[in-house]
């Protein structure tokens, strides 16, 4: 357990909205990622960061962008948000030495 | 072409039994790990086991063990004695370590699951 909280949970927005998630981590790790989860496709990177202020981009960042003031905190932002962007979005941080990744309960979002 | 690769969409098992979940993954990186995760209806990601390209012996987390074969770049997920708490999808996932420096991602890439039905 990575000590890992996101927030809120559950959202519903709609098409055009601004919207932010929040990933909390407890460990001082320095990885953090972001990841969705959709159908047939597994969990697929965002965007990650490797330390304050020190975010790039992952396989699908088009749309999407990310903040990291903090050691303990890592914000995804819609800007627009659009119905293809309905999906579960997961938060992981990264265990040192093995580098294994654990993850947040995750966020639904949904699109309208 | 995929990174990782799980042909099974769905599996069905008699409790008690054994069972294996099919992974192979595809990298010119001498250096890697490998991962299983199960994810319950529940949602959440919970890690199962860890295999480095470099470990000499098969993994093995109590009920779970890793069938590591590095020539053929398989890495199967074997779960023995299945219980009704199994019933879940099970991802597998790859790092590759060779582009590692200060600033990459140290990433995982999944494959798209595998849902494990345990009968009763």
């Amino acid at each position: 357990d990575a000590g890992i909280t996101q927030s809120p949970r559950h959202k519903v927005t709609e098409t055009g909205t601004p919207v932010t998630l929040r990933c909390h981590q407890t460990e001082n790790h320095r990885y953090m990622y972001w990841y969705r989860q959709d159908p047939g496709h597994g969990l697929r990177l965002i965007h990650y960061s490797y330390g304050v202020k020190d975010t790039d981009k992952g396989e699908v960042s088009d749309g999407y962008s990310v903040s990291r003031s903090k050691t303990e905190d890592f914000l995804l932002t819609l800007e627009s948000a659009t119905s293809s962007q309905t999906s579960v979005y997961f938060c992981a941080t990264n265990q040192p030495g093995t580098d294994t990744q654990y993850f947040g309960p995750g966020t639904r979002l949904t699109v309208l | 072409a995929q990174k990782i690769t799980q042909t099974q969409p769905g599996m069905f098992v008699q409790e008690k039994e054994a069972v294996t979940l099919d992974c192979t993954y595809d990298t010119s990186d001498p250096s890697y790990g490998l991962f299983w995760y199960k994810q319950p209806s529940s949602g959440e990601m919970i890690f199962l086991i860890y295999q480095g390209s470099y470990d000499q012996q098969n993994a093995t987390e109590g009920r779970y063990s890793l069938n590591f074969q590095k020539a053929r770049k398989s890495a199967n997920l074997v779960i023995s004695a299945s219980q009704l708490g199994d019933s879940a999808m099970y991802f597998c996932a790859m790092r590759e370590d060779t582009s590692i420096s200060s600033g990459s991602a140290r990433q995982l890439t999944f494959g798209s699951g595998t849902q494990l039905t345990v009968l009763p």
